[in-house]
């Protein structure tokens, strides 16, 4: 079992839609979950963090987690074309004292004008 | 912009050769990750630096080595390359003891011939 699983899509929606991205990982020790925003040839751009049960909201995105399914999910209202990209989820493991992100393979996304 | 500058942005090596690749990280942070991440696939954790010493290794030969410098800046270094590791080199810079959240620079897209 990977310890990151997400779509790897193409996933496309039409502008303005709501765009649904979701992840499961295994650690079930894990704390902190992270999603960044990677466009294409560039590094990955942190866009939210969560580390309770529930919903955490930022503008147009919200993340959700669900530590007893261990799945969290991104949501993007009013999709916009600067939103393509790929979206990765990570979750930080801590161990030993070294703190590492552990990553998805991503979700590529397209929105559509 | 996150504060954390790379260099160089490209760099292209033949194989056997040696590379070192440059961080600086974001003003006020301590640790130093460094993450591979190969084309279609998310970064892979090579190694953290913290205190001026190695603090965590993900699964890489020993031919990944770093440093980290009393300004918190750090060098990862790359003997005997191989084709497989033509990659975006990532690193990350975060705050000890914190809830893992990390922020990228712009990345090193090695090639290797």
């Amino acid at each position: 079992q990977k310890e990151v699983e997400q779509n790897s899509g193409p996933l496309s929606v039409p502008e303005g839609a709501i765009a649904s991205l979701n992840c499961t990982y295994s650690d079930r020790g894990s704390q902190s979950f992270f999603w960044y925003r990677q466009y294409s040839g560039k590094s990955p751009e942190l866009i939210m963090s969560i580390y309770s049960n529930g919903d955490k909201e930022d503008g147009r995105f919200t993340a959700q987690l669900n530590k007893a399914s261990q799945y969290v999910s991104l949501l993007i209202r009013d999709s916009q074309p600067s939103d393509s990209a790929t979206y990765l989820c990570a979750f930080h493991r801590g161990q030993g004292g070294s703190e590492k992100l552990v990553f998805g393979k991503g979700t590529k996304l397209t929105v559509n004008p | 912009e996150t504060g954390v500058t790379q260099s160089p942005t490209h760099l292209i090596k033949t194989r056997g050769q040696q590379v070192t690749l440059r961080c600086s990280s974001q003003s006020g942070h301590n640790t130093v990750s460094w993450y591979q991440q190969a084309l279609g696939q998310g970064p892979q954790f090579i190694f953290q630096y913290y205190r001026e010493e190695e603090n965590g290794r993900g699964n890489f030969p020993p031919r990944f080595s770093g440093l980290q410098f009393p300004n918190y800046s750090s060098e990862l270094n790359v003997n005997a390359l191989e084709l497989d590791d033509s990659a975006l080199y990532l690193c990350a810079s975060s705050l000890a003891g914190g809830v893992g959240t990390q922020y990228f620079g712009p990345g090193t897209r090695l090639t290797v011939l």
